[in-house]
């Protein structure tokens, strides 16, 4: 199965609060995990990935953690800010493989005042 | 990375018509992959387009419908044959750095109305 499934759809989050979206793959070939984020009228943008050999990596206020056993994981958006109001798509794809990413179904984030 | 000019940047159709949608990237590139984004939807990819070949197209897509053309490593075409309202959806142009890190460049899409 090539599937990721994201959650939730949508999310509204207060500034300064924590977003959290999740996903989760059924192929145990996938080894790396991108998000991607897309603001309106604009292509999707790589923001953060992460490999299954860590549990987490950290990029100024963007977090993925990652549970292999579970084959989930998750990106986390600290200090939430208007300005990250965006749809978010997390991803995967097998290195050296096929290659091709795999889209989850997408967030829409809104960060109100 | 890569930058990648993709136009029209929107487009409203009568049904019945065609459009075609340009993707122009800085580099020379093997591949570019064609997706279609519906409203709240995720990214499908359409098809594969590889310089000097017939494009790729995935389950659900066909060459009829989505004519492709790749004349070299910086430049291709979709076209959106015999449209319907159902077309009606962004259409994203897409290079990838594959290997240990694949990272996926997007253009800024096309959005089409058809009427």
């Amino acid at each position: 199965q090539q599937q990721v499934k994201q959650s939730p759809q949508s999310l509204i989050v207060q500034k300064g609060g924590i977003s959290i979206i999740n996903c989760a793959y059924e192929n145990t070939a996938f080894d790396y995990f991108p998000w991607y984020q897309q603001f309106p009228g604009k292509g999707p943008a790589l923001l953060i990935a992460i490999r299954p050999d860590v549990s987490e990596k950290k990029e100024g206020r963007f977090t993925i953690s990652f549970n292999k056993s579970a084959k989930q994981f998750s990106l986390h958006i600290m200090d939430s800010q208007p300005g990250d109001s965006a749809t978010y798509f997390c991803a995967a794809s097998q290195s050296f493989g096929n290659e091709k990413l795999t889209f989850g179904t997408g967030t829409r984030l809104t960060i109100i005042p | 990375s890569a930058v990648i000019s993709q136009k029209p940047s929107r487009d409203i159709c009568q049904r019945g018509t065609s459009l075609t949608i340009q993707c122009q990237v800085d580099s020379q590139v093997t591949m570019m992959f064609w997706y279609r984004q519906q409203p709240g939807q995720s990214l499908t990819l359409i098809a594969t387009a590889n310089q000097g070949s017939e494009a790729t197209y995935e389950s659900g897509f066909v060459i009829d419908k989505f004519p492709i053309s790749r004349p070299n490593l910086t430049f291709s075409t979709l076209t959106v044959s015999n449209m319907s309202p159902e077309d009606s959806s962004i259409y994203l142009c897409s290079v990838e750095r594959a290997g240990w890190d694949t990272e996926a460049f997007f253009g800024q899409g096309t959005r089409l109305t058809v009427v």
